[in-house]
């Protein structure tokens, strides 16, 4: 089965600085790839998702990006700001839509005003 | 509704008793999909609802758990004989055929002592 890879577990950026999660995954036929943001007592949030015939996708001061020929993924926060802090997850699977995801253990992301 | 809906949000058990978590999603989210994450972990794959009939339910980690929906709406999770190692949050998650991403509840936090 799918087993995705997440680093790093902790990161602390200052306000204004940019923050950096990486993420890798063991099976090639996965072609769809969530980010989650959770805050503290709610449930994973999608914030942006990317699909395997798509190498970078933006929405504001987050960026995803993928390398299919590595099998690694990473999402790109700048500008941070404190609202940003929270866990964040990346995941992987099969295709959108009715699929089993398989999720990375998590980030959690600080961002000190 | 407005959003998946999870009831108890919190429930502390004697171990050894038997627990029911509920999950009411999103009308329309045909697959329905139940979630474990232990105390700062990531999320593991319990169980996979398509409409009334289980695909996949290859994540419950033991006889004791099972699940239900009915109607293709409200799922139930229940746990038998409860342990001290079943502790965690238990997060239900929605999806379409088309979506691509999760929306997921705010879980049930469950407490064995």
């Amino acid at each position: 089965g799918e087993n995705v890879e997440q680093h790093p577990s902790t990161l602390s950026v200052q306000e204004g600085d940019s923050a950096v999660i990486k993420c890798t995954y063991s099976d090639s036929a996965s072609n769809y790839f969530p980010w989650y943001k959770q805050e503290l007592g709610k449930g994973p949030q999608l914030i942006i998702d990317i699909r395997s015939n798509v190498g970078e996708k933006k929405d504001q001061r987050i960026a995803v990006t993928l390398n299919k020929t590595a099998k690694h993924f990473s999402l790109h926060i700048t500008e941070t700001q404190p609202e940003d802090s929270a866990v964040y997850f990346c995941a992987a699977s099969l295709t959108g839509g009715y699929q089993k995801v398989t999720f990375g253990t998590g980030t959690k992301l600080q961002v000190i005003p | 509704g407005a959003g998946v809906s999870q009831s108890p949000s919190n429930k502390v058990t004697e171990k050894g008793k038997d627990v029911e978590l509920r999950c009411d999603p999103i009308s329309g989210h045909t697959a329905l999909y139940w979630y474990r994450q232990s105390l700062g972990q990531g999320l593991e794959f319990l169980i996979y609802f398509q409409g009334n009939s289980a695909p996949d339910k290859s994540g419950l980690p033991s006889d004791r758990f099972s699940a239900e929906r009915t109607g293709g709406s409200v799922s139930t999770l229940t746990i038998q004989r409860t342990q001290q190692e079943d502790s965690a949050v238990y997060l239900c998650a929605g999806d379409t055929e088309r979506s691509g991403g999760y929306t997921f509840g705010s879980g049930t936090r469950l407490t064995v002592v």
